[in-house]
């Protein structure tokens, strides 16, 4: 079975302060993809990377980066130069790469909220 | 395009009561999901739909039915609704082709249910 487990409940980091976020995974497929979504207050989520399994590249994007390791099952996120708006709850999730009915149901870590103090 | 549009936005109901969640999506995904969020924790898939017509439960799914008649739309209903129910819902919808390259997941606004 799936899991995805993100330790961190929660975080406060005075602004503009660099910190990383993380996410462990389980799974037995060979394919899968990882993401993060973000929720703010307003409660929406909001799409921020997906990424295969196949590619281990860190990503970056502007203040934010992503590094993926399968030798350790982890799907870190780093927000650099914090800001007031980073403030949400973010999520980790794990989709399943090969079934009867496609690769997109996903499993959902339980979130870490992340507090920047102005 | 509007995206994914949930309705209502909130709602309170007594125990025993049903209700049906509506969701409608413009962007001709093939792939529809609801899920529910309870507070403090993650989504859980309730169900999920690949086609009109065909439909399939997800970790959570007693106490829910879906239906999918039309590509657009995919409805939530509870029958007998209980307190374990309050809960946020979210619908979402993705594109996946025949030869599975897919497309991300996007989310409605969500639907803040109470049952009291």
């Amino acid at each position: 079975a799936q899991k995805v487990t993100q330790a961190q409940t929660e975080i406060s980091v005075v602004e503009k302060e660099d910190v990383t976020l993380d996410c462990v995974y389980e799974t037995r497929d060979t394919t899968y993809y990882l993401f993060w979504y973000k929720q703010p207050p307003s409660g929406e989520l909001v799409f921020l990377i997906r990424r295969n399994s196949f590619d281990e590249q860190n990503e970056i994007s502007g203040r934010y980066s992503w590094n993926f390791q399968k030798s350790t099952s982890s799907f870190n996120f780093t927000i650099t130069a914090s800001q007031v708006v980073d403030s949400a709850v973010y999520f980790c999730a794990l989709s399943e790469g090969e079934s009867n009915f496609g690769n997109e149901k996903l499993t959902f870590g339980t979130g870490t909220r992340l507090t920047i103090i102005p | 395009n509007a995206g994914v549009t949930q309705t209502p936005k909130f709602r309170i109901l007594k125990i025993g009561q049903s209700m049906t969640l509506q969701c409608t999506q413009d962007m001709n995904h093939n792939y529809m999901y609801w899920y529910r969020q309870d507070p403090g924790m993650g989504l859980k898939l309730i169900y999920y739909s690949v086609g009109a017509g065909i439909t399939d439960k997800g970790e959570v799914p007693n106490g829910y039915n879906v239906s999918r008649s039309t590509t657009e739309d995919f409805p939530l209903r509870l029958e007998l609704a209980a307190p374990s129910q309050t809960s946020v819902y979210f619908c979402a919808s993705s594109y996946i082709s025949g030869t599975g390259i897919t497309d991300t997941q996007y989310f409605g606004p969500g639907t803040r249910l109470t049952v009291l």
